[in-house]
């Protein structure tokens, strides 16, 4: 079993939609999550970034952390087709390195 | 520049060379990471620099693998005798300073596509 867990999609939806994405973990000791978006054939850019439990948000981008059910979200509201991207979660322990979910696919059509 | 530098773009090479892939940190970043992206899977951990400290080399796939960076700075990734399941996304990025925090805002570059025939 992998310690990151993301479905790759791919995720379809119309213009203006609220998109859902979602990683479960399995380490308990995961303390700092993150999503990244990454566009075709560029590397992956920081879009949300969240320390423990709770919810932030930016603009149009919700990001959630349940550590009690070991379950993440982004959500992206008004989505729009500049956002068909891959986006992947990510997360870290304390330690020196990300451990990535494989990414969804999302393409958001006009 | 301003961002993560990596070369070559691409790189086809043929089964059982050598290949040199090259990352160019963001100024003044201490620490610096390679990922490796196969198709349609996630970034995978290769290895680690932080300043003088050793290099945390735990994701290494096998012996074939070895990087290393040059005055702090410029990171050379080698894989020797290649093989096909060595085909991927090379992915370098740099951060300020190493560590829990500083690791959740790491710059990545565009990457080297390796393609191994």
């Amino acid at each position: 079993q992998k310690e990151v867990e993301q479905d790759p999609g791919p995720l379809s939806v119309p213009e203006g939609a609220i998109v859902s994405l979602n990683c479960t973990y399995s380490n308990s000791a995961f303390q700092y999550f993150m999503w990244y978006r990454q566009y075709s054939r560029k590397g992956p850019e920081l879009l949300m970034y969240t320390y423990s439990s709770g919810n932030k948000e930016d603009g149009r981008f919700t990001a959630q952390v349940d550590k009690s059910s070991k379950y993440i979200s982004l959500f992206i509201r008004d989505s729009q087709p500049s956002d068909s991207a891959t986006y992947l979660c990510a997360m870290s322990g304390g330690y020196n390195k990300l451990i990535f979910g494989a990414g969804t696919r999302l393409a958001v059509h006009p | 520049g301003a961002g993560v530098s990596q070369s070559p773009s691409n790189k086809v090479t043929e089964k059982g060379k050598d290949v040199e892939l090259r990352c160019d940190p963001i100024s003044g970043h201490t620490a610096l990471y390679w990922y490796r992206q196969s198709l349609g899977q996630g970034l995978e951990f290769l290895i680690y620099f932080q300043g003088n400290s050793a290099p945390d080399k735990s994701g290494l796939p096998s012996d074939r693998f070895s990087a290393e960076r040059t005055g702090g700075s410029v990171s050379t990734l080698t894989i020797q005798r290649t093989q096909q399941e060595d085909s991927a996304v090379y992915l370098c990025a740099s951060s300020l300073l190493g560590g829990a925090v500083y690791v959740t805002e790491a710059f990545f570059g565009q990457g080297t596509r390796l393609t191994v025939v």
